[in-house]
């Protein structure tokens, strides 16, 4: 079976630092990997994923994130923080392709502080 | 195009009355799942469907029962709500072009169970 695993379930950097946000997933098959972000009281938005090909993906705002197979990783990175980036990540994994359902993590509370 | 929407956005029951949550997508996907968000346990996979007249179970599916008699719409309903039930409630569609089954999400419906 799938399972994400999110460390850390509050990140707090100050505005300007990296941002890193951790991700461990299992999968007996090649993952689908993604990472979601929800602003307070809304629904939930995709930054990037990760199918196939290239291990460094970009996504919106700045984000960034690299499947690392050897380590079952896909962390979320960002160089310089700001202000309005202060939501909630979630890491989401299926087993792909296809429109299997996801598996989600926990989820990381990032807060940004001035 | 307004992606997915679900309606209504707020609700409070009483333990043992009943109510049906609706989505709907104009993206003309194929498929639609609900998911139920709860403090520290990430998202939760309730039902999907695969496709219209299909329903398949979840993570979390018992007290809930869904139907897809329309492509578009995707309904949740709880016969005899239970305050274990307080919880905010998302639908999420996926299909079309993406092969990687990216899910786009709505703005979701907090329920609570008194």
């Amino acid at each position: 079976a799938q399972s994400v695993t999110q460390l850390g379930s509050h990140v707090s950097v100050s505005e300007g630092a990296l941002v890193l946000l951790r991700c461990n997933y299992s999968s007996s098959v090649p993952p689908y990997l993604f990472w979601y972000v929800q602003y307070p009281n809304q629904g939930l938005q995709l930054l990037l994923k990760y199918t196939t090909g290239a291990t460094l993906v970009k996504g919106i705002n700045g984000f960034e994130a690299e499947f690392k197979k050897s380590e079952t990783s896909f962390h979320l990175t960002k160089p310089s923080a700001h202000m309005s980036d202060a939501a909630e990540y979630f890491c989401a994994v299926s087993e792909g392709p296809g429109n299997t359902p996801l598996v989600f993590g926990k989820g990381t509370r990032l807060s940004v502080i001035a | 195009n307004a992606g997915v929407t679900q309606t209504p956005k707020f609700r409070v029951l009483k333990t043992g009355q009943s109510m049906t949550l609706l989505c709907a997508q104009d993206m003309n996907h194929e498929y639609m799942y609900w998911y139920r968000q709860d403090p520290g346990m990430g998202l939760r996979l309730i039902h999907y469907s695969v496709g219209e007249g299909t329903t398949a179970k979840g993570e979390v599916p018992d007290g809930y029962n869904v139907s897809r008699l329309k492509k578009q719409n995707f309904l949740l309903g709880l016969e005899s709500a239970a305050p274990s039930q307080t919880s905010v409630y998302f639908c999420a569609s996926s299909g079309g072009t993406s092969a990687a089954g990216e899910q786009f999400f709505g703005p979701g419906t907090r329920l609570t169970v008194l």
